[in-house]
């Protein structure tokens, strides 16, 4: 079944820099590749997602690249800010009906002033 | 808009005790996961259902049996609770066919004693 390994555990980074969170994963059929922010406490909410027929995708501040040559993807937070602070989760599926989702470990994210 | 409700929210068992947790959606979402969150391992899916009494199992699915009595409620039952386990559970519920964003619920936190 799919792998996905997400490369760092943690990433600390001032306020207005910006973070980037790197994944890999193994199955070649993969073609939907969301990310999920957890705040302390609290359950996972959606943030952004990309498919294999992008390479890149922009909403506001996050910007999510895609390279299936190299079975990568990445979350760039630009210009952050505190409530950047969270966990952040990849996560990879196919593009076939209904799947659930292969996530990676987590990323915690800290923005310091 | 819609919610996920879990219950319970903490729930404490005895080890080789049979344990249910539910979940109710009211987004009118075809497709219901359980996803299962452990300190250190991440989000690993237990059983997913496309439809009412559909049900698929996931990477983690042994020990667990699930029941889909209605579209809108998902049941996950552990089989039988294993000492020292602590685990939070998670249902997310998601549009088929409409992309694949998935919705998260808060979440039940599991203690066995």
């Amino acid at each position: 079944g799919e792998k996905v390994e997400q490369h760092e555990s943690t990433l600390s980074v001032r306020e207005g820099d910006s973070a980037v969170i790197n994944c890999t994963y193994t199955d070649t059929a993969s073609s939907y590749f969301p990310w999920y922010k957890q705040e302390a406490g609290k359950s996972l909410h959606f943030v952004i997602d990309i498919r294999s027929n992008v390479d890149r995708k922009q909403s506001q501040r996050l910007i999510v690249l895609l390279d299936k040559k190299a079975k990568r993807f990445s979350l760039h937070i630009t210009a952050t800010q505190p409530e950047d602070s969270a966990i952040y989760f990849c996560a990879a599926s196919r593009d076939n009906y209904a799947q659930g989702l292969t996530f990676g470990l987590g990323t915690r994210v800290s923005v310091f002033p | 808009g819609g919610i996920i409700t879990q219950t319970p929210k903490f729930l404490i068992g005895q080890e080789g005790q049979k344990l249910t947790l539910k979940c109710q959606q009211n987004f009118n979402h075809d497709t219901m996961y359980w996803y299962r969150q452990d300190s250190g391992k991440g989000l690993r899916l237990i059983y997913y259902s496309i439809t009412e009494n559909d049900l698929q199992k996931g990477d983690l699915s042994e020990g667990y049996d699930a029941s889909r009595e209605k579209k809108s409620s998902f049941s996950l039952t552990v089989t039988s609770a294993q000492k020292n386990e602590m685990a939070v559970f998670l249902c997310a519920s998601s549009p088929t066919g409409q992309g694949y964003e998935q919705y998260f619920g808060p979440g039940t936190r599991l203690t066995v004693l």
